[in-house]
């Protein structure tokens, strides 16, 4: 079974702070990992996937195979980076890639 | 309106009601999904459709009913629910069910059940 803990409910920084989302996943084969976040009053969006291997609004995210994990990362936090944070991983039961996701993260920057 | 829409955006149902919420996707995607999003459990994977046939089905009560018709278009059909069930509904859809493969959402239908 495929299995992804956010251990953190809730994240508060100030601005300009270092800020970092954990993300362990649990899954067998080799997965495929996402962030996706959900700012106030707008609907759950991508904001990187791992294969990409690229930054977003200035946060990357490291697939750990030893850890088995994948930290959402930014040197310094924004205010508009208030949101929610989803890790998702996407496994394959059958022929199909279903997707898992974890409880979320609250992060609050405080300016 | 491109993207994910779902109607209605807000809904209000007794437990003897009979109600459908309704998906479409502007995308030309062919995998679909249902979830459910309340405030005590992380987001729940419901239901997943690929090429109109149902893949996924993540023990959810038969009082639950999935359609899907065509690729674009998803339902989810209510009967005899209850207040437990009360929570945001998402449809989000994705180019196949391919392991790589974005999921986008729709803004989700407020389900209230009294």
């Amino acid at each position: 079974a495929q299995r992804v803990t956010q251990p953190e409910k809730l994240l508060s920084v100030f601005k300009g702070a270092p800020v970092e989302l954990k993300c362990n996943y649990s899954y067998s084969g080799s997965p495929e990992l996402f962030w996706y976040v959900q700012y106030s009053r707008q609907r759950l969006q991508l904001l990187l996937r791992h294969i990409s291997r690229e930054s977003i609004k200035g946060f990357t995210a490291d697939l750990n195979k030893g850890e088995t994990s994948f930290h959402l990362k930014k040197p310094f936090a924004q205010e508009e980076d208030s949101a929610m944070y989803y890790c998702a991983l996407s496994g394959r039961t059958g022929g199909s890639y279903i997707p898992t996701f974890g409880r979320g993260t609250s992060l609050i920057v405080h300016p | 309106e491109t993207g994910v829409t779902q109607t209605p955006r807000h809904l209000v149902m007794g437990m003897t009601n009979k109600k459908s919420l309704k998906c479409e996707q502007h995308l030309g995607h062919n995998a679909m999904y249902w979830y459910k999003q309340s405030a005590k459990k992380p987001l729940e994977l419901m239901f997943v459709y690929s090429l109109e046939e149902r893949v996924e089905n993540n023990s959810v009560p038969s009082r639950f009913s999935p359609e899907c018709p065509n690729s674009s278009h998803l339902f989810l059909h209510l009967h005899t629910l209850q207040p437990e069930d009360s929570a945001l509904y998402l449809c989000a859809s994705s180019q196949n069910l391919a392991g790589r493969d974005t999921q986008y959402f729709g803004p989700g239908t407020r389900l209230t059940v009294l």
